[in-house]
């Protein structure tokens, strides 16, 4: 069964650093999500993307984070400039184009020191 | 203010005994709506889903949900819990491509 992939599974970085956390969505997928959960606490929605652009973005998601899918398989998300705060485990999930239900990957969990 | 609600933070329950874990929502409409569970250091893995159609659903490992649009509720139930469910469990709700999950609720199984 097809699965959503992230790498990976551990990052840990230096607060101010820059990270790139990357997911390989379900290949026939065409809505790609983030999500972020603090340890402890629920799952948050960052970001979504549809058709090489982000459609729909939460607070949370300020100018220090961006997505993109660079080569049609991959799906990343940057964080600029690392804060203490970032330190989370990080979702990506996907969609098809005719259903309602997300494919979540396992999840990396970025450590910010 | 669109939210979901899961108004119990830990369950206790004795293994063996049933289960009932709380989900409520405030949306003008009817979102989708989902279960997940989360062991610990694990990733989501979805336990059931309701889009529309019958109100009471069927998912893996025993578990079902029932959507009751009067009270806007999508409660998850077992009969049975087991040892292995022990776990977070986290409602999900999905409007307009937008999904919010609740604060979860931190299930122990007691022996």
């Amino acid at each position: 069964e097809p699965e959503v992939t992230q790498t990976p599974s551990h990052q840990v970085t230096q607060m101010g650093q820059e990270v790139i956390l990357r997911c390989v969505p379900i290949s026939n997928h065409l809505y790609f999500y983030w999500y972020r959960q603090i340890l402890g606490q629920k799952v948050e929605f960052l970001v979504s993307f549809y058709n090489n652009e982000i459609s729909e973005k939460s607070e949370i998601f300020d100018d220090q984070f961006s997505v993109e899918r660079p080569d049609g398989s991959n799906f990343t998300l940057k964080i600029r400039s690392t804060k203490l705060e970032d330190s989370a485990m990080y979702f990506c999930a996907s969609r098809p184009g005719g259903g309602y239900e997300q494919y979540f990957g396992p999840g990396t969990r970025l450590t910010v020191t | 203010a669109q939210s979901v609600t899961q108004p119990d933070i830990h369950i206790t329950v004795s293994e063996g005994a049933s289960l009932e874990l709380r989900c409520n929502y405030s949306y003008g409409a009817t979102p989708y709506l989902f279960w997940y569970v989360q062991s610990p250091g694990q990733g989501l893995q979805l336990l059931l889903k309701y889009f529309s159609g019958d109100t009471l659903v069927q998912g893996i490992k025993g578990f079902e949900a029932e959507f009751k649009r009067s009270q806007s509720s999508f409660n998850l139930r077992k009969p049975s819990v087991h040892w292995s469910d022990a776990a977070e469990y986290f409602c999900a709700v999905d409007l307009n491509n937008d999904m919010r999950f609740g604060a979860g609720t931190r299930l122990t199984v007691k022996p």
